[in-house]
């Protein structure tokens, strides 16, 4: 079965500040991983995803995140936040012949002035 | 543009009505999903499907029924609301392995 930890629930940054959020899965299979967005009242954009290829993935909003297959993590960074990048991040992991999607617990991210 | 709708946004209604939540998806997608989640909290599957007259109940028990009759729509209905279904409620599609494309969700409000 397959299981994904993010390990932060909630990470407070200062605006402009790099950021990292941390997500760590399980799998016996190849996997593929994403990662969404979720902002207030919202429902969840998919900010970037690993399939194949190259480990270092770029996504939307200045995000990227690595692949990592020996330490089983895909964490996501970027340089420098922004106030509207205060939002619920969650990581997600499947894989090929699986039906559903499994979600981590989410990382709120709040950027302070 | 949404390629996949969710209405109403957001419902307030009296214990014991009738409510359905529509999820519509102009993607053709095969997979469509209903998951549940309070405010801040994780993701709850409640109800699936991997096609027409295909349904299956996710992870999360519910109390609501779903049914798949066309392709793009995929109700969930909940005979008699109560306190406890105030949540949000969000549907997704998905095709291959793509990852979900997600609605907007609907807010429910049970009073």
């Amino acid at each position: 079965a397959q299981s994904v930890t993010q390990l932060d629930s909630q990470v407070p940054v200062f605006e402009e500040a790099p950021v990292e959020l941390r997500c760590n899965y399980s799998s016996s299979v190849s996997v593929y991983l994403f990662w969404y967005v979720q902002y207030p009242n919202q429902g969840l954009q998919l900010l970037l995803k690993y399939l194949s290829g190259s480990t270092l993935v770029k996504g939307i909003n200045g995000f990227e995140a690595e692949f990592n297959k020996s330490q089983t993590s895909f964490h996501l960074r970027k340089p420098s936040v922004h106030i509207s990048d205060t939002a619920e991040y969650f990581c997600a992991v499947t894989s090929q012949g699986a039906q559903k999607l499994v979600f981590g617990q989410g990382t709120r991210l709040t950027i302070n002035p | 543009e949404a390629d996949i709708y969710q209405t109403p946004r957001y419902l307030v209604i009296g214990t014991g009505k009738k409510i359905t939540l529509e999820c519509s998806q102009t993607m053709g997608h095969d997979k469509m999903y209903w998951y549940q989640q309070d405010p801040g909290m994780e993701l709850h599957l409640i109800h699936y499907s991997y096609g027409v007259n295909s349904t299956e109940k996710g992870d999360l028990s519910s109390e609501s029924t779903v049914s798949r009759i066309r392709t793009e729509h995929f109700p969930l209905t909940l005979e008699s609301a109560r306190p406890s279904h105030t949540s949000q409620y969000l549907c997704a599609s998905s095709e291959g392995q793509s990852g979900y494309t997600f609605g907007s969700g609907t807010r429910l409000t049970v009073v």
